[in-house]
This record gives C-alpha cells, structure tokens and sequence, in this order.
C-alpha cells in the first residue's frame, strides 16, 4: 500500500499558486519524498523530490515540514497546462528492495 | 536519448490468448517497473527488477510474468489474457543518485482484452 495520503481533488484558478498538501506520518528517516505528475493518459512525469530541506527546481516547489509527515508541492503560477493527477510518493521497502508504489493522486483542475 | 521505449502501443487480443509487452532503455538504468493503470485509477505496480537478474513482484503480479533479459531490456508476459487484463501498461527505470531513486516512464502501451 501506499505510503502516503492526498486529497482527491482541488481546483486552481489560473496564473495563482496551487498549493498540494500530502501527509507521510510513517516516513523513516532517510526516505525521501517524490512527487510526479500524470497529463491525461500519458506516462507520469517526475517533478520534484526532497528529504529534508526545502527544494525548488524550475517546475515547482517542495516544502517539507520539520517532522518530514507533511509535505505541500507548490506550482507557482498554475496554468492550464498543469491540469492532471499529482502523485506524492514515499518508497516501500520490500522484499527486492525499495519500490515506488503509486496512491490515487489528487486531481488538480485549473480553471480559466 | 529514446528514454524509456514500450512496443506496442496499441494491442488487442482475444481471450486465452498470449503476448510479451516489450521495454527498453538507454539511460543505462538499473532498475526496471511494469505498471498498470486502470480507467480512472491510479498505477499498480506489477513487476519490478532492482538490478540485472532479479525480479520481484509487486502489487498485481498474478497473470504475468517477467524477464529481465538484460540491463536494457525488461519484457511482461501474459500467458493466457484475461479481461481483466485490459489496461494501459506503462514500464519505467531508474537509477539511485545520492539516496534517491527517480523513475523514467515509457508512454504506454494500451491492451484490450475481448
């Protein structure tokens, strides 16, 4: 099962912040958090991850609290184009080693 | 770079019949993933390979099979289609950089099953 819980989904108006909370309280320590997106059918794309800190790169940011059991993704100027299924995501660890097990994403819809 | 290469696309197959999804990468890539993903659902892994000659299963393995064929290569197999088997089948890889381990994926391949 999933690590992580996320809400279903969320709307956005466009060129505004949108703000994806996600809640990990069973992370362990050297886990970090992932997050991807998936546009309509296509393959999930990966967007941003951290363990501790902070994190930004050229699609979003990633805030993570300081007990590292919530994390918020924020697109900073949402646009229509960003309307998918964001995946946050915590490793489980299994027989083979870790593997990345997907939740149900929340829908972010962002509107004209 | 071709990334994460899936073929077929597309495939229909009648009950009872078999065929061996295939995926390749060039990103020299240890690990490898079989998802599927369902109308309105999120992905399920099915297989998955941590390095070259091994495999392990993952959240829906029954009715599949693997192979890790090489570093590149990591082909699922269904032996006698099913239904249920009608779904978007999407591969991945990836490699662990400092800690942390992001996965590539392919753009699908889409089976129905009559």
């Amino acid at each position: 099962d999933a690590k992580t819980t996320q809400p279903t989904s969320m709307d956005c108006a466009e060129g505004r912040a949108a703000n994806l909370p996600c809640n990990h309280s069973t992370i362990s320590g050297n886990e970090y958090v992932y997050w991807y997106r998936q546009i309509h059918s296509q393959g999930p794309q990966y967007i941003i991850h951290g363990l501790k800190n902070n994190e930004t790169n050229e699609m979003a940011s990633l805030i993570i609290t300081e007990d590292r059991k919530s994390s918020t993704l924020i697109l900073p100027h949402a646009t229509l184009r960003d309307t998918a299924v964001y995946y946050c995501i915590v490793r489980v660890e299994g027989t083979g080693g870790f593997k990345t097990i997907f939740g149900a994403g929340t829908r972010l819809f962002v509107k004209a | 770079n071709a990334g994460v290469t899936q073929t077929p696309k597309f495939q229909v197959l009648k009950t009872g019949q078999s065929m061996t999804l295939q995926c390749a990468q060039d990103m020299n890539h240890n690990s490898m993933y079989w998802y599927r993903q369902d109308p309105g659902m999120g992905l399920r892994l099915i297989y998955y390979s941590a390095s070259e000659g091994t495999t392990d299963k993952g959240e829906v393995p029954n009715g599949y099979n693997v192979s890790r064929l090489n570093k590149r290569e990591f082909s699922l197999r269904l032996e006698s289609a099913a239904p249920s088997q009608t779904s978007v089948y999407f591969c991945a890889s990836s490699e662990a950089k400092s800690g942390a381990n992001v996965l590539t994926f392919g753009a699908g391949s889409r089976l129905t099953v009559l």
